[in-house]
Formats: structure tokens, sequence, C-alpha cells
């Protein structure tokens, strides 16, 4: 119940593309919903992030999309560009709570 | 503002040396401090998180140890180092219901 299992592991688009990420969640307690970016070498940083009341939220090119009843969240980067090849990663936890259980991350690819 | 200090970048060290990773924040009282490990295709282990001076729990029993002795700062320490310990190293913090922030991180390869 404490496992984020996100997908795809690698992805690799064209400039322009589309791509997303999912991520599932057993945990019906977790009401915070975090997408991190992470470059070669660095520590990860905060992307975007959502809270259970909303089914989608955006923030320039990068759009969270979540599904409460299938417990599923995901992330779509718009016109997608060489600079956003980096590794993302999901999290979740409730609220207040101590610790944000990660997923796995997802190394992304944009090819110029 | 607040930062995070996390020292040093990079550390090679011989099977069975001891360890100890320094992580400190700036601008903030009383934060809730985390050290994650990230190895290749695991993503954020979380190891250890403190929610106050001595308060340390353990996520994953390993070889590994951590020690908050000043409300700011948070170490990671080993008494003898194991291959599989190689990684990076991540320190972080968390104010009250909001994002953690993570410092620039620990390449820790054990030889």
């Amino acid at each position: 119940q404490q496992q984020v299992k996100q997908s795809p592991q690698s992805l690799i688009v064209q400039k322009g593309g589309i791509p997303i990420i999912n991520c599932a969640y057993e945990n019906t307690a977790f009401d915070y919903f975090p997408w991190y970016q992470q470059f070669p070498g660095k520590g990860p940083a905060l992307l975007i992030a959502i809270r259970p009341d909303v089914s989608e939220k955006k923030e320039g090119r990068f759009t969270i999309s979540f599904n409460k009843s299938a417990k599923q969240f995901s992330l779509h980067i718009m016109d997608s560009q060489p600079g956003d090849s980096a590794t993302y990663f999901c999290a979740a936890n409730r609220w207040g709570g101590t610790a944000l259980i990660f997923g796995k991350g997802t190394t992304l690819s944009v090819s110029s | 503002s607040q930062t995070i200090h996390q020292w040093p970048a990079t550390l090679v060290q011989p099977v069975g040396s001891p360890l100890s990773l320094e992580c400190t924040v700036e601008g903030t009282s009383n934060p809730n401090l985390y050290w994650y490990r990230q190895a290749a295709g695991r993503g954020l282990q979380l190891l250890f998180y403190s929610v106050g001076i001595g308060q340390i729990s353990s996520e994953v029993p390993q070889n590994l140890s951590a020690s908050r002795p000043q409300d700011r700062q948070f170490i990671l320490s080993s008494k003898k180092l194991l291959l599989s310990d190689s990684g990076f190293y991540l320190c972080a913090w968390r104010p009250q219901n909001t994002e953690a922030f993570f410092g620039q991180g620990t390449r820790l390869t054990v030889v």
C-alpha cells in the first residue's frame, strides 16, 4: 500500500511531441501528488503538484491529470523540448504526512 | 530564504571504511529532514527521516545509520561500507504541508 508504480521506465520523443508518464497508487489515504524533475548529477526539483479535489492542473507546458477512482495520475508535457530531457519522478503521500513515497522514475529524452 | 547544503558532492571510499555525509538547512527551524538513496532503476528510496533533534525513523534495515545532533543538521553514517552502499545520496527537507526540497546529492562509490 506504500508503493507508487510509475511507467514507462524510459521514453523517447521528438521535439514538439507530448510525452505522457503514468503513476498508480494503492493507499487511499494519499492526498498529495507531486512530480519532480531531475537533471543528471542534480537533486530533484518540484515541477508541479496536485491534490485529489481537482482532476487536472496545468502549469505552463506541464499538466497533471488525476483519476481518483482509478487511483492513477499522469504527467503530460506539451510541445516538448530538448531541454525537457531529464528523469521525472512521481510521488505521493498524505498531506501533512511525514515522507514522500516516490516512483522509480522515467528517463525522458527529447530529440531535436 | 531557505537553502539546503549537502556535502561532499562526490566520494570514493574503500570497502570497510566508515562514512559520514552531512546535510544542513538554513533559514528555517524544526524542519522534517530526510535521507534518500537513488540507485539505477530503483528510483528514490527513503532511508531515514527525522521530525526533530534526536528523533530518527529508519525505513530500510541496512548498513547505514542517521543522526540529528542539531535542529538543522542531519548526518548519514556507516561504520563499514559495503559495495552495495554505492549510490547517489540525497538529503531533503520538508516544511509542514508543502513540497520537499532536495540537496544537490552525494555520489558515493565504494571500491
